[in-house]
């Protein structure tokens, strides 16, 4: 997991109120996904970023449930109106430009664990 | 779409024993590519190894392996002489070309003691 930032570490938020997750990617890459670790449930893709683009949000829940690749900064994962459902940890990684087809690895970060009382 | 299938839940084992951890994918796709990653009980997910479809070559990193079998739709993982430090969740991922998702086993959490 060399060098892809994630904060806050743990997050604690009450029912309705907002969560943000942030994460940068290891240098010099600028493909970003998020993976959710829900219990019981295993790690599921949730979206899919480049810079400044989202190329594939297919995982991510309709409702309540945003990401964002700025020009400058990291990326931003943000939950609002959070449920207990919500609780969860919730993974950044990124390749490098070529994607997984020319032989690159998807990195992860150390996750951010979101409980939501 | 793609399934990967981690058939043992938890395996305990004694320091110093062998333990091999199962996965079994699927895909219709003729090239992909074969993850393993550990999470120990900090949280992390650290990468372990990558394979692609094309190379069968198994791969051994001190103590451990990996076992790629085309033929089973398998990519098994061995660790030799395990450790307490070992103790942790292992999973499988798959991912097929000109995609970028990883499709993840439900996880072996493996227990070592001393």
């Amino acid at each position: 997991n060399a060098g892809v930032m994630q904060n806050p570490r743990h997050l604690v938020r009450r029912r309705g109120q907002e969560a943000r997750l942030r994460c940068s990617p290891m240098k010099g890459h600028s493909h970003v996904y998020w993976y959710r670790q829900l219990p019981e449930e295993g790690l599921k893709f949730m979206v899919y970023l480049q810079k400044e683009n989202i190329i594939d949000e297919s995982g991510m829940p309709k409702e309540r449930f945003s990401a964002e690749f700025p020009k400058e900064g990291p990326s931003i994962l943000r939950i609002q109106q959070v449920v207990r459902g919500d609780s969860a940890a919730y993974f950044c990684a990124s390749s490098p430009n070529q994607g997984l087809n020319s032989g690159n690895t998807i990195y992860f970060g150390e996750g951010s664990w979101l409980t939501v009382v | 779409a793609q399934k990967v299938t981690q058939a043992q839940t938890e395996i305990s084992v004694v320091e110093k024993e062998d333990v091999t951890l199962d996965c079994v994918y699927e895909t219709r796709d003729t090239t992909y590519y074969l993850f393993w990653y550990k999470q120990p009980p900090s949280g992390e997910l650290v990468f372990l190894i990558r394979r692609n479809s094309f190379d069968e070559q198994n791969e051994i990193s001190g103590r451990y392996s990996w076992n790629f079998q085309k033929s089973t739709s398998s990519f098994n993982f061995t660790i030799t002489a395990s450790q307490v430090v070992d103790s942790a969740v292992y999973f499988c991922a798959l991912s097929v070309f000109n995609d970028y998702k990883l499709s993840f086993g439900a996880g072996t959490t493996v227990t070592v003691r001393a």
